[in-house]
Parts: C-alpha cells; sequence; structure tokens
C-alpha cells in the first residue's frame, strides 16, 4: 500500500496563480482532511470530507476550494495565489472508528511569490 | 472555540533524563492522538487515547488522559538522542460518530543532547 500521497512534493508560484495540490489515499478511507503547517503555529484544519461529495470547512478556509467525487481523491484548489498561502501543506485520511489515528502524506512545500 | 496549548514549546534535555510534556485543551472531548514530526518530514501517530485514564506506552514514551482536567501529558523516560523530533498533541472537535477534525497543539520541539 502506498498509504497518502502528495503530488507535488514542492511548488513555487506567483501571487494570483492558482494550482490544485493532490491527494490520493489507498486505504479505502472514508474520512480525508487537510491542514496547513506554519512555524510555531502547529497544523491547521483548512478542508474536511467525511466521504465522497460532502465537505467541510475547516478553521483557515478562505482562498481553499475542495471536492470529493471519489472515495480515494481529495484535491485542494487554490484558487488565487497570495503570499499569505506560503506554507507546508498536508493532506490525512483515517478510518471510521476514533481508535484510528489520521494517516499524512509526506507534505507539500508551497511558495508563494 | 477548541483551542489546545503545549508547554513546553522547547525542550532540550540530557541523555538518560526524564521530562514531561504538557497538552491542555478548551472544551470536552475524549479523543486526544500524539503525533511525531521528524525534520522535514511527515507526522507519524504515536498514541491514541480514547478515555478519561487511559495510559498507553511505547519504549520510553508514555502518554495519559485526564479528561476531566483536559489534560494530556508525554511522559519521556530515559531520554536518547533517538527521541530528538517535534511532539504534537491534537484534539479531534468532530462530535458523536464523525473522526478527523483535529485541532493541534503548536508542537514541542525536543532536543536530546549528550
Amino acid at each position: 500500500n502506498a498509504g497518502v500521497t502528495q503530488t507535488p512534493k514542492f511548488q513555487v508560484l506567483k501571487t494570483g496563480q492558482s494550482m490544485t495540490l493532490q491527494c490520493a489515499q489507498d486505504m479505502n478511507h472514508e474520512y480525508m482532511s487537510w491542514y496547513r503547517q506554519d512555524p510555531g503555529m502547529g497544523l491547521r484544519l483548512i478542508h474536511y470530507s467525511v466521504g465522497a461529495g460532502i465537505t467541510d470547512q475547516g478553521e483557515v478556509p478562505n482562498g481553499y476550494n475542495v471536492s470529493r467525487s471519489t472515495t480515494e481523491d481529495f484535491p485542494l484548489r487554490l484558487l488565487s495565489a497570495a503570499p499569505s498561502q506560503t506554507s507546508v501543506y498536508f493532506c490525512a485520511s483515517s478510518s471510521m472508528g476514533s481508535n484510528q489515528p489520521q494517516h499524512f502524506g509526506d507534505g507539500t512545500r508551497l511558495s508563494i511569490l | 472555540e477548541l483551542k489546545v496549548e503545549q508547554n513546553p514549546l522547547f525542550l532540550s534535555m540530557q541523555e538518560g533524563k526524564n521530562y514531561t510534556i504538557y497538552c491542555n485543551y478548551s472544551t470536552t472531548s475524549d479523543r486526544l492522538y500524539w503525533y511525531r514530526q521528524d525534520p522535514g518530514k511527515s507526522l507519524e501517530s504515536l498514541f491514541v487515547l480514547l478515555s478519561n485514564g487511559a495510559v498507553k506506552q511505547e519504549g520510553r514514551l508514555m502518554a495519559s488522559l485526564d479528561t476531566k482536567a483536559r489534560l494530556s501529558t508525554l511522559h519521556i523516560t530515559a531520554a536518547v538522542h533517538d527521541l530528538s523530533a517535534t511532539y504534537f498533541c491534537a484534539v479531534d472537535k468532530s462530535g458523536g460518530t464523525s473522526y478527523g477534525k483535529l485541532t493541534f497543539g503548536q508542537g514541542t520541539i525536543l532536543t536530546v543532547h549528550p
């Protein structure tokens, strides 16, 4: 099993550009989440999904869109990149059951110039 | 709004010493997770704590949960260099039968010196 796969690993964008961060999991997990990690702030939840076709906003959703058309994929779209979105983005998935931890991808390091 | 606070944020330890990282959270939850992150890497799950009084141990690490005090601790026994990393606690605020909406603490950067 590959687990949670994120692409790309690194990306540099110019202000105003748009892009999609890809996330795929092969564990048939119902729950998938996107977090951003900034120095000294831990990880903050951007968007969240409990299954195909169902998404919800997290703590810092502004400037980001998500959709979940399949169980496996949960892409994160930056609509118009801003320097404040420079961060490391992690995708995570988990199965139903509180005793199951979230499995994290390797992250995407995004810089907005 | 759920807030999760860890202390200390920075911890410099000598090998062989013991220490505890504290994780306080502001609203009721019975789902708490500890993760480890090495520099430039992803997060690795360490412990899942689901009930008041839960205690779990793995090697030199032991985690506990007191839901009434809204406090979890991560105790390090006889630290070794390999434990140097950043440690996060996270509280699941999903509620009911939903899971996976985690609020993270700021992280504790642990450095173990010879």
